[in-house]
C-alpha cells in the first residue's frame, strides 16, 4: 500500500515568514495529493489539491509543488498569519482512498 | 449547513458494549468514505462506499466493524464489543467521482472507558 511521510513534525516560524512542510509517497500510481489543516477538534479542511499532470499550484498565499520522478511534494505557505496556526497534513490517492502523513504542527509567533 | 455532518459528535461507552455512528454526506456526493484517527495521528482509510456498494474495507476493519450505506445516502458504522484500543475519532468524508476530492465531516470521538 501507499506510505507517506511528512516532515517536519513541528514547525514554529514568525509572523510574516515562509513555512514550507515536504512530503514524500512510495507509491508511483498516486495521482492526486490534497493538503488538509486541521485545527484542534475540528474536521480537516482541504485547503489545497494538486494532481500529477501538474508540476505546481498556488491559491494566494499558498502553494503546492509535485516532482513526480523523486516522489515529493510540498506546501508553502508565505507571509503566515497566527490563523496559519493548526496541523496541516498530506495525502496521496490513486484512486479513491487517501493515505495520510503524520501531519506537522505549525506555529506562528507573533 | 450542506457540509458532511456527522452524529453524534461524543461517545463514552464503557468496554464491551456496541456503538453505532451515523454520517450525512453532502447530498450529490456517490462515494462516502470512513477514516479512523488517534491522537497525533493522520487519519487512517477504513471502508467507503460508491452509492450503496461497500468497495473496500482495509485490514484495520476487523469483524467487529461494520459499515453500511443502504440507500445510497447516508452510512452508519458499528463497533461491536467495543475495546479501549477502539478509542479514536472516527470521520467520515464524502465525494463525488470523477473527482477525488473528498470532504469531512466534524467527526465522533469514542471513548471506550
Amino acid at each position: 500500500g501507499e506510505n507517506v511521510e511528512q516532515h517536519p513534525s513541528t514547525l514554529s516560524v514568525q509572523e510574516g515568514d515562509s513555512a514550507v512542510i515536504k512530503c514524500t509517497y512510495s507509491d508511483s500510481a498516486s495521482n492526486y495529493f490534497p493538503w488538509y489543516k486541521q485545527e484542534l477538534g475540528k474536521r480537516p479542511q482541504l485547503i489545497i489539491d494538486i494532481r500529477s499532470n501538474v508540476g505546481e499550484k498556488k491559491d494566494q498565499r499558498i502553494a503546492v509543488t509535485l516532482n513526480k520522478t523523486a516522489k515529493h511534494f510540498s506546501l508553502h505557505i508565505t507571509e503566515t498569519q497566527p490563523e496559519d496556526s493548526a496541523v496541516y497534513f498530506c495525502a496521496a490517492s490513486s484512486d479513491y482512498k487517501l493515505s495520510f502523513g503524520a501531519g506537522t504542527t505549525v506555529t506562528v509567533r507573533a | 449547513d450542506t457540509g458532511v455532518s456527522q452524529d453524534p459528535r461524543h461517545k463514552i461507552t464503557k468496554r464491551g458494549q456496541n456503538v453505532t455512528f451515523r454520517c450525512d454526506p453532502i447530498s450529490e456526493h456517490n462515494r462516502l468514505y470512513w477514516y479512523r484517527q488517534t491522537l497525533g495521528q493522520g487519519p487512517e482509510f477504513l471502508t467507503y462506499f460508491q452509492n450503496e456498494a461497500q468497495l473496500e474495507k482495509s485490514r484495520l476493519l476487523s469483524d467487529r466493524f461494520s459499515a453500511e450505506r443502504p440507500k445510497g445516502s447516508f452510512s452508519t458504522l458499528e463497533i461491536q464489543r467495543t475495546e479501549q484500543g477502539d478509542s479514536a475519532m472516527y470521520l467520515c468524508a464524502s465525494g463525488q467521482r470523477p473527482t477525488d476530492t473528498q470532504y469531512f465531516g466534524p467527526g465522533t470521538r469514542l471513548t471506550v472507558l
